[in-house]
């Protein structure tokens, strides 16, 4: 099957540090990506949309200047958690939908903010 | 928006004995309703999925199975077995959306060895 590929897995920063997680298809094209956070035993929450070529649509409470959101190429989305605090700590989840609608998951990255 | 409920939250099985988790949706429009499975620590993984013009899909020893007038669907493992236990999502999408999808609660399986 499809392969995303989520860089990096977990990744521990200072407060007030800003960080950088990558979001691959490794096979496909994905015009349409989309970004989750899950806390502990809770489900997923979309986070925004990202679309190739555009700005990110972002849900209802997510701050846009906060989680960055780079779409430039059709494998290839970044999320970006700009001056991360301890409460930003969770984990982080994209996904890539192919042509079909079918959607494929990264493996995630663990946020840790010391 | 679409609204999935899921039950139940939890579910612990015996090995080899079937294993049934149910979801409703509320949004009429939606027509694709895949199911993951989440270890611990890792993102989901897409084990079946089906869409609104099939009312049975089966894959090896899971099945999905889809009511659209009730709006439910429903996931089933059969012949359980350890490595089965996990935590299982269902969803659901439409195109008019862009795909988006509405998650359920999760249920988290045991299978007892």
């Amino acid at each position: 099957g499809a392969v995303v590929s989520q860089h990096p897995s977990r990744v521990i920063c200072k407060s007030g540090t800003s960080v950088k997680i990558e979001c691959r298809s490794l096979d496909f094209q994905a015009t349409t990506m989309f970004w989750y956070r899950q806390f502990p035993k809770q489900s997923l929450m979309l986070m925004a949309t990202s679309n190739e070529g555009s700005k990110a649509t972002y849900e209802q409470g997510v701050e846009k200047d906060k989680f960055l959101i780079n779409h430039a190429s059709l494998t290839l989305s970044t999320l970006t958690v700009t001056s991360a605090h301890p409460e930003d700590s969770s984990f982080y989840i994209c996904s890539a939908r192919a042509l079909d609608g079918e959607l494929f998951f990264g493996e995630g990255s663990r946020l840790t903010v010391l | 928006g679409e609204n999935v409920e899921q039950h139940p939250s939890t579910l612990s099985v015996q090995e080899g004995d079937s294993a049934v988790i149910k979801c409703t949706y509320s949004d009429s429009a939606s027509n694709y309703f895949p199911w993951y499975k989440q270890e611990l620590g890792k993102g989901p993984q897409l084990i079946i999925d089906i869409r609104s013009n099939v009312g049975e899909k089966k894959d090896q020893r899971i099945a999905v199975t889809l009511n659209k007038t009730a709006k439910h669907f429903s996931l089933h493992i059969t012949e359980t077995q350890p490595e089965d236990s996990a935590v299982y999502f269902c969803a659901a999408g439409h195109p008019f959306n862009d795909y988006k999808l509405s998650f359920g609660a999760g249920t988290t399986v045991t299978v007892r060895a």
